[in-house]
């Protein structure tokens, strides 16, 4: 059975970082690309980065140069590094599985506030 | 970044037959068949309901279908039953990138 575990988050500051982890679990986690969608509360749904099985990355705009997606296959773990974290990063953070986000964890709240 | 455009709400009665448009642009919708459409319960996590346009994984019933036209994709759901209520959301492949809707409410009258 595919399970995709998020950790990590809570309350920061604005301005102050933050390290997501997915822990993943019933597949071959090498073989996959990985994603980061989050969603603030009441809000939709938001891509916030990718990683391919070669550890090439991508990232939109609102969050490039900030956040850094990045992978361990020998712990079948992804990550997700966010700094200069700011208020409108409040969300919850979903990892998910491959271009069709095929299974998604449970999230990680990110509340950034002061 | 643009996201894509959902009708913000839908309804139907049990029974019937609904749709969701989700519009886009020739540079996400319009270029690669990689639209997929999600179902999300309140405080759940969202759940692939089809991919690539028209394919519905392994257990999704199959009252839900895709298709796409032009810069549209559509979701349809025959056969209305009040666990189909949630919100839905499109998401497009965009070369490096992806794009979700905003996310239409379905309420099962």
């Amino acid at each position: 059975e595919v399970q995709l575990v998020e950790s990590g988050g809570g309350l920061v500051q604005p301005g102050g970082s933050l390290r997501l982890s997915c822990a993943a679990s019933g597949f071959t986690f090498s073989s996959y690309d990985m994603h980061w969608v989050r969603q603030a509360t009441g809000k939709g749904l938001e891509w916030v980065s990718a990683i391919g099985t070669a550890g090439d990355t991508y990232y939109p705009g609102s969050v490039k140069g900030r956040f850094t997606i990045s992978r361990e296959n020998a712990k079948n773990s992804l990550y997700l590094q966010m700094n200069s974290l700011r208020a409108g990063d409040t969300a919850v953070y979903y990892c998910a599985r491959a271009k069709d986000f095929d299974y998604w964890g449970q999230g990680t709240l990110v509340t950034v506030s002061s | 970044q643009s996201a894509l455009t959902q009708p913000a709400s839908v309804s139907g009665s049990p029974g019937q037959s609904i749709t969701i448009s989700c519009t886009g642009t020739s540079s996400d919708v319009g270029s690669y068949n990689l639209v997929s459409w999600y179902q999300q319960h309140p405080g759940k996590a969202p759940k692939l309901m089809i991919y690539e346009g028209s394919k519905r994984p392994s257990g999704v019933s199959n009252r839900f279908s895709g298709s796409k036209s032009g810069n549209t994709a559509s979701l349809t759901i025959s056969g209305l039953q009040a666990e189909d209520e949630a919100d839905y959301y499109c998401c497009s492949y965009a070369g490096s990138r992806w794009v979700f809707g905003g996310g239409t409410k379905l309420t099962v009258l």
